[in-house]
């Protein structure tokens, strides 16, 4: 397994507040992304990072933004939490010498009030 | 129309028997296919990729059919460790941003 971990696990925060979620690896892949797991609609993509300060819009980008200031860490900001951003959030990696396999954090479920 | 389509189940099935499970997927231009495991409240797991050929590991047998578009994971022998939900990945034309997950299928393994 990718040694991939997120902080914080768990957060509850209120509506209009800003959050940042982090994912630190220890693999040197390459590509980062940012999921968010909803019931009923598997995990779509928020951001993703083909490199150190490159990255670009996923699926559902609206209210997220993301930096990566180093090839270890991707973080995404939640610029002012809704309710409809409470969601289980995953970060995951690949590696493009992999067939595109990606390797996922453990998770952070956020909950806005 | 989404991309990829599974059978939320759950499939309940006994000990020692052999479950199947399908995805469709819309694009044809899709070209990595994959199958992950997610355990309640976990993250997903690689269980395997799909070739074009078919692979096998163990237990678990993936297929792709590509005229059809949808891909299969047979599981024999099931385990009461299997039970879990198994998620259909599909990578549009080798592009690393273009993921695209299914909503998952639920396998209830029984003593």
């Amino acid at each position: 397994d990718a040694g991939i971990t997120q902080s914080p696990r768990h957060k509850v925060t209120e509506t209009g507040t800003p959050v940042t979620l982090r994912c630190h690896q220890t693999e040197n892949h390459r590509y980062m992304y940012w999921y968010r797991q909803d019931p009923g609609h598997g995990l779509r993509l928020i951001h993703y990072s083909y490199g150190v300060k490159d990255t670009d819009k996923g699926e559902v980008s609206d209210g997220y933004s993301v930096s990566r200031s180093k090839t270890e860490d991707f973080l995404l900001t939640l610029e002012s939490a809704t309710s409809s951003q409470t969601s289980v959030y995953f970060c995951a990696t690949g590696s493009p010498g992999r067939d595109y396999e990606q390797y996922f954090g453990p998770g952070t479920r956020l909950t806005v009030t | 129309r989404k991309e990829v389509e599974q059978d939320p189940g759950p499939f309940n099935v006994p000990e020692g028997a052999t479950v199947a499970f399908n995805c469709t997927y819309s694009n044809s231009a899709s070209q990595s296919f994959f199958w992950y495991r997610q355990d309640c409240r976990k993250e997903p797991k690689l269980l395997m990729s799909v070739y074009s050929s078919g692979n096998e590991d163990g237990r678990f047998t993936a297929q792709l059919n590509r005229a059809s578009q949808y891909i299969s994971l047979l599981i024999r022998d099931s385990k009461l460790s299997d039970s879990a939900t198994y998620l259909c990945v599909v990578n549009m034309a080798d592009n690393f941003n273009k993921f695209y997950f299914g909503s998952g299928t639920k396998l209830n393994v029984k003593p």
